[in-house]
């Protein structure tokens, strides 16, 4: 079964510095893609970052950043220039098609002004 | 409206009563997806329907849960007998396509069960 590990349950960040926040997973396909949400204290779950396994550019979205080890399984958000409004639960998840997503335990972020 | 949303926002219920919880999709979406949160810890996957059938149901933990979509549209997911352990946010979550292909899932706000 594929599982998603966060080692980090909690960060904290300066505002308008940078944060990276980890994530590793196990699986034996070659085909999937993995996502980052964002959760506030309102719960809805934000798509923040996605990226597909076959391509080996990593994906970029504004301020966010991913990077992806396919060979270490390892897929890290990298947070740029930080602001208050990220402060958040961050979920990273991996989907598989035709599969159910998995989603990590999360990753509490604060963000001090 | 344009989100998924879903209702009740919470819902206090005492050990042994049975409760329904809705979620409306985005408006044509095909997939529909039931997630649920327990404290500090990231969704974990309940059910799934392509369109008005149940294709997946492998994440429902027990028989006293039981989820429906009758029209292909809104769903309900119904937990029968209550339990302590069923305390938990319930999230949905709606895709243009099937599950089989690769896309964005929308979520809604949750429905947070406190069962007593």
């Amino acid at each position: 079964a594929q599982t998603v590990t966060q080692s980090q349950p909690e960060m904290s960040v300066q505002e308008a510095e940078t944060v990276t926040l980890s994530c590793t997973y196990d699986t034996s396909e070659s085909d999937y893609y993995l996502f980052w949400y964002k959760q506030p204290p309102s719960r809805q779950m934000i798509l923040v970052i996605r990226q597909e396994a076959y391509k080996q550019q990593n994906a970029t979205e504004n301020r966010f950043s991913v990077n992806f080890q396919k060979a270490a399984k390892s897929f890290s958000l990298k947070i740029s220039d930080s602001q208050l409004g990220d402060a958040a639960m961050y979920f990273c998840a991996y989907h598989r098609a035709g599969n159910d997503m998995r989603f990590g335990a999360g990753t509490r972020l604060t963000v001090k002004p | 409206g344009a989100g998924v949303s879903q209702s009740p926002r919470y819902k206090v219920a005492k050990r042994g009563q049975d409760v329904a919880l809705r979620c409306d999709p985005i408006s044509g979406h095909v997939s529909l997806f039931w997630y649920q949160q327990a404290l500090g810890q990231g969704p974990e996957f309940l059910t799934y329907f392509q369109n008005e059938a149940q294709l997946d149901k492998s994440g429902l933990p027990s028989d006293r849960f039981f989820a429906e979509r009758p029209e292909g549209s809104v769903s309900t997911l119904k937990i029968q007998r209550t339990q302590q352990e069923d305390s938990a946010v319930y999230l949905c979550a709606s895709s243009p396509t099937w599950r089989g292909s690769y896309n964005e899932q929308f979520f809604g706000p949750g429905t947070r069960l406190t069962v007593l």
